[in-house]
């Protein structure tokens, strides 16, 4: 079985441009959740969905957003770039939710965002 | 205010010894620990998990502990090998069922 794929792995952006991220969960899966990974800061999570369905939002700026399709892959977007952008977007997903006991993430590798 | 803390940033043990990471939290609502291993390039992955009504739970060379009077657990890993060299995050289920992860700490297997 595949595992989460998250493209682009790598991206390099100016200040005040957009970026869209993506996410393809694991086949069968339907809940996706976003995080935000800064060195010394551990997971910032960011939102997760769930049937296409917003079920929870951290605590980022409207600048940042996303979306889940009917096949249950996901995409983020940030507008308007800041430097503190810059840090690696993780996307996991998990069979259903809420996580329970027995219920894990499963995470994809990953994209690299510099914003310069 | 960080809800699970990991203290230490980096942590160096000769292979073969044993490994001991550590991990504080501040909400004693929270009843389920998991910890998260994650190598150079790749998304964490599922290591082992607790929940707050053991305060132990075993699984190969890896046990977890959990103090839930002091609000901490601990990851030991016996014998350590090199292959565990990695950062190890230490997350917490809330209310909502989101993880609350820790910083991380990064663990360096000497040969």
């Amino acid at each position: 079985k595949a595992g989460v794929t998250q493209t682009p792995r790598y991206l390099i952006k100016t200040r005040g441009q957009q970026v869209t991220l993506s996410c393809s969960p694991i086949s069968g899966h339907r809940s996706v959740s976003w995080y935000q990974q800064t060195p010394g800061q551990g997971l910032q999570f960011l939102f997760e969905y769930f049937s296409e369905t917003q079920r929870n939002k951290g605590n980022f700026p409207g600048r940042f957003s996303g979306r889940q399709f009917s096949n249950s892959r996901s995409e983020m977007n940030v507008s308007t770039l800041e430097l503190g952008d810059s840090a690696l977007y993780l996307c996991a997903s998990s069979l259903n939710v809420p996580i329970g006991n027995t219920d894990t993430q499963y995470f994809g590798p990953g994209t690299r965002l510099t914003v310069l | 205010d960080q809800q699970v803390k990991q203290n230490s940033p980096s942590l160096s043990v000769q292979e073969g010894r044993i490994s001991i990471l550590n991990c504080d939290y501040t909400n004693s609502m929270f009843d389920y620990f998991l910890w998260y291993k994650k190598y150079p390039a790749e998304g964490p992955t599922f290591l082992i998990s607790i929940s707050s009504i053991k305060d132990k739970n075993e699984d190969g060379r890896f046990t977890v502990f959990l103090n839930k009077s002091a609000k901490h657990l601990s990851l030991h890993i016996v014998p350590s090998q090199p292959g565990d060299s990695a950062v190890y995050f230490c997350a917490a289920i809330d209310s909502n069922y989101q993880l609350i992860w820790g910083a991380g700490t990064k663990l360096i297997i000497k040969p």
